[in-house]
Parts: structure tokens; sequence; C-alpha cells
């Protein structure tokens, strides 16, 4: 299946500091990205999509301020948690869609990232 | 908001077959039936899908009933490793319909 890769896998920073994730589609093209989130004991949450080169488009609630998202490339999109607190302590998932199997209404596979562990203290 | 009910969590014997089942009751015609699993601190990994027709691969079997509104995902010789959340999620082709929403799912067990 395809790869998708994100780094760090973990991280750690103080309360106020910026933190960037990348996710990284290895083997091909992502026309498409999302960023979920997890808490602890609780199921993933989508945060956002983004398409490449157009802007984001956040999920109620989640503050497109706070979490930039920047999908330059067709294999690259990062996640910025800005002014991070201990609220945003969490586990990020990143995932990418490539373009249509087969074209007209085919189903575009997703496949998700090994997620990264941000806890801010 | 979710469109499927799964049960919180199920135990399996190793060695044996492991049903998980899953119901859509307001899935669309054109609506698809996806599974994935989560391992503890992973992200989900895909396991099968379908539209209609029962449908295997070599990690599952779906099996999806006539009328859609249930399905059962078949694993059929659970091993320690398939310990997993497991997520049922109702998918359409395009627009919001498309994205993947994850409800609870359900915790599989799989014991000595």
């Amino acid at each position: 299946g395809a790869v998708v890769s994100q780094h760090p896998s973990w991280v750690i920073c103080k309360s106020g500091t910026s933190v960037k994730i990348e996710c990284r589609s290895l083997d091909f093209q992502a026309t498409t990205m999302f960023w979920y989130r997890q808490f602890p004991k609780q199921s993933l949450m989508l945060m956002a999509t983004s398409n490449e080169g157009s802007k984001a488009t956040y999920e109620q609630g989640v503050e497109k301020d706070k979490f930039l998202i920047n999908h330059a490339s067709l294999t690259l999109s990062t996640l910025t948690v800005t002014s991070a607190h201990p609220e945003d302590s969490s586990f990020y998932i990143c995932s990418a869609r490539r373009g249509s199997v087969g074209g007209g209404l085919g189903l575009s596979e997703q496949y998700f990232g090994p997620g990264t562990r941000l806890t801010v203290t | 908001d979710a469109k499927t009910t799964q049960p919180p969590s199920m135990d399996c014997a190793e060695g044996r077959a492991a049903n998980l089942p899953c119901n859509h009751s307001t899935i669309s015609g054109n609506e698809y039936v996806y599974w994935y699993r989560q391992i503890h601190s992973q992200g989900p990994q895909y396991i099968i899908h379908g539209l209609k027709n029962n449908e295997t691969n070599e990690m599952a079997s779906l099996i999806i009933t006539e009328d859609r509104k249930s399905s059962t995902l078949i694993l059929p010789h659970a091993t320690l490793r398939d310990t997993a959340v497991y997520y049922c999620i109702v998918r359409g082709l395009t627009g919001t319909a498309s994205k993947l929403t994850f409800g609870t799912g359900t915790r599989l067990q799989v014991t000595l």
C-alpha cells in the first residue's frame, strides 16, 4: 500500500511556542491531505482538509489561526500549532488521498501517517 | 456525525474467527462501507471496503447485507497482532460525504 510519513513522531514543547508537523506522501501524489487530532481514549477528529495550492478548509470549532496548514506540493503538507498550550497536547495524524482510482467517479484511496504525539508543558 | 453503530468492545480467542458487526441503517445508495483499524498509538490502517457485494482480501472479508443496512468484518484467523480498535465508516464519493469520519469503533481484544 501507499506510504505516508510524519515528522516528528513525537515532540515536547513549552507553552507559548509553535510547533510544525510535516506529512509526506512517499510514493504517490496526494491531491488532498487531511489532519486529524486524537485525545487519549477518544476517536479521531477531523480538523481540516487541504488541497494542494489552495487554502485549507477547517472543521467547525477548529481555529484556523491557531492550526496553520500549508499544502505547498502534492507530496507535502504541514501543520503548525501556534502558541501551543497544554490543552493542545494530543496525537496528530495526517492522511493523504491520491487521485481517483480509474478516474471519473472512482474512489480515491486514503492513507494515514503514523501520527505525531505533541506534549506541551 | 458518524453514520455507523458498533459494539464498544469484543473479545476473540487467537486462531478463531473474529466477526465485527456494524450497523449503517441510513446508508445511501452511492455510499461505501470502509473498515480501518488502529493499533495503539499508531495511525489507522486500511483494511477493506465495499459497496454491496461481499469483498475479500488478504486481511479480511467484508459481508454486506442485501439491504446494505449492516455489515460484518471477518478476520478469519485472529492473532494477537490483530488487537486494535476497528472502525466501520460510511463514505460517499464526493464533497463532504467523501471525508472519513470516525466513530467510536470496536475495541477487539485477541487473547491466548
